[in-house]
């Protein structure tokens, strides 16, 4: 079974400072792809960025970037210019072409410093 | 409707009593998942249905658990004899394909169930 594992139950980043957070995955499968996912106080899921395996280039959303490692099955997310609004929980999730779920990790709770 | 609606918000229930749990997805997705978050913890699939499909009833924890959909329109989660392990936040989700096109699953904003 895959697996996704976020080794930062909780990270803290100054307003306009740069932050990464770390997922790693394991999987035997070379068709896949990979989210972060958004979650704040409402509740509601909000994916931030997506990144399909076969693509070597690294997803990059407005100041939201990965850096994809497919050999070491790594998936960091980097937050640049940390806003308030920025504060959720951030959930990696893997999704394999040939199944029909998200397979999510456990979380990494983001606290944003004025 | 112009997202997933979930009803109830949240649901107060005791030990042993049956709750309904409801998803309005987006109309048109053909696709519909039902995720349990426990306090502090990540998103445990549970259910997914497609379409017509038989649903893939997998991650569904005990016999307890059931879901029903008709079509593509609502969907009901359906917990028997709620346990206080039961206690969770349930998220639902639509799309109108699966992930591995330009399409992303669209969740709602989840049923906090507290049992007592």
């Amino acid at each position: 079974a895959q697996t996704v594992t976020q080794s930062q139950p909780e990270m803290s980043v100054q307003e306009a400072e740069t932050v990464t957070l770390s997922c790693t995955y394991d999987t035997s499968e070379s068709d896949y792809y990979l989210f972060w996912y958004k979650q704040p106080p409402s509740r509601q899921m909000i994916l931030v960025i997506r990144q399909e395996a076969y693509k070597q280039q690294n997803a990059t959303e407005n100041r939201f970037s990965v850096n994809f490692q497919k050999a070491a099955k790594s998936f960091s997310l980097k937050i640049s210019d940390s806003q308030l609004g920025d504060a959720a929980m951030y959930f990696c999730a893997y999704w394999e072409t040939s199944g029909s779920r998200l397979t999510f990790g456990e979380g990494t709770q983001l606290t944003v410093n004025p | 409707g112009a997202g997933v609606s979930q009803s109830p918000s949240n649901k107060v229930t005791e030990k042993g009593k049956d709750v309904e749990l409801r998803c309005d997805p987006i109309s048109g997705h053909t696709a519909l998942y039902w995720y349990r978050q426990r306090l502090g913890q990540g998103l445990e699939f549970l259910i997914y249905f497609q379409g017509n499909s038989a649903p893939d009833k997998s991650g569904l924890p005990s016999d307890r658990f059931s879901a029903e959909r008709t079509g593509e329109s609502v969907s009901t989660l359906t917990i028997q004899r709620t346990q206080q392990e039961d206690s969770a936040v349930y998220l639902c989700a639509s799309s109108s394909w699966a992930v591995t096109t330009n399409e992303k699953l669209f969740f709602g904003s989840g049923t906090q169930l507290s049992v007592l």
